[in-house]
């Protein structure tokens, strides 16, 4: 099946610092990119996804950028606050189902000191 | 905004026992899915589930595990015989005709003695 590679494990940021997280999949089909956010014990959130058609976008303070030639997809978050700590997932679709079954990153915690 | 909403919160259960979790998807959407997170780890996915079948299932989604859609809104998981193992936080998710993205529930908190 797909295999979704996620690094950082842990990150550690300034406030107002940029924060960047980087994913690697193995399935040169997938055309799919979320990236998640989950607070301590609450569920995962869609945050800003991406498209195999387009290789970035932005949303605020956030943005993705894809490298199919690479397959690899990246998460960056300017001006970091406080309240963007949490963990991060990336997630690229699994192998052979289509597109509507993920396969996540291990995760990234996101911590932002004020 | 319309939420997946996922009951009980938490469940405690002795070890044997059956469970079943239930999730109410997003009213319009299509595809319903299961994943499991074992505290401090990454979701896992179980099944997803399309057109009132499975789709498809993962290594983990083994005979104790069955998913149904006994009406029109709910979306259950039953685990048959649980494993101290099996706890975990469970997330159902929905998501639209298109497939993606998917939107999770708050998830369910299973915790096997």
């Amino acid at each position: 099946g797909e295999n979704v590679e996620q690094h950082p494990s842990t990150l550690s940021v300034q406030e107002g610092d940029s924060a960047v997280i980087k994913c690697t999949y193995s399935d040169s089909a997938s055309n799919y990119f979320p990236w998640y956010k989950q607070e301590l014990g609450k569920r995962p959130q869609l945050i800003i996804d991406i498209r195999s058609n387009v290789g970035e976008k932005k949303d605020q303070r956030i943005a993705v950028t894809l490298n199919k030639t690479a397959k690899h997809f990246s998460l960056h978050i300017t001006e970091t606050q406080p309240e963007d700590s949490a963990v991060y997932f990336c997630a690229a679709p699994r192998m052979n189902s289509g597109y509507s079954t993920l396969t996540f990153g291990k995760g990234t915690m996101l911590l932002v000191s004020p | 905004e319309p939420e997946v909403t996922q009951t009980p919160s938490h469940q405690v259960t002795q070890m044997g026992q059956e469970v079943i979790l239930r999730c109410v998807p997003i009213s319009n959407h299509l595809y319903f899915y299961w994943y499991r997170q074992i505290l401090g780890q990454k979701v896992e996915f179980l099944v997803s589930f399309y057109n009132n079948e499975i789709s498809e299932k993962s290594e983990i989604f083994d005979d104790q595990f069955s998913v149904e859609r006994p009406d029109g809104s709910n979306f259950t998981l039953k685990i048959r015989s649980t494993k101290l193992e099996d706890s975990a936080m469970y997330f159902c998710a929905s998501s639209p005709p298109l497939g993606q993205p998917q939107h999770f529930g708050d998830g369910t908190r299973l915790s096997i003695l």
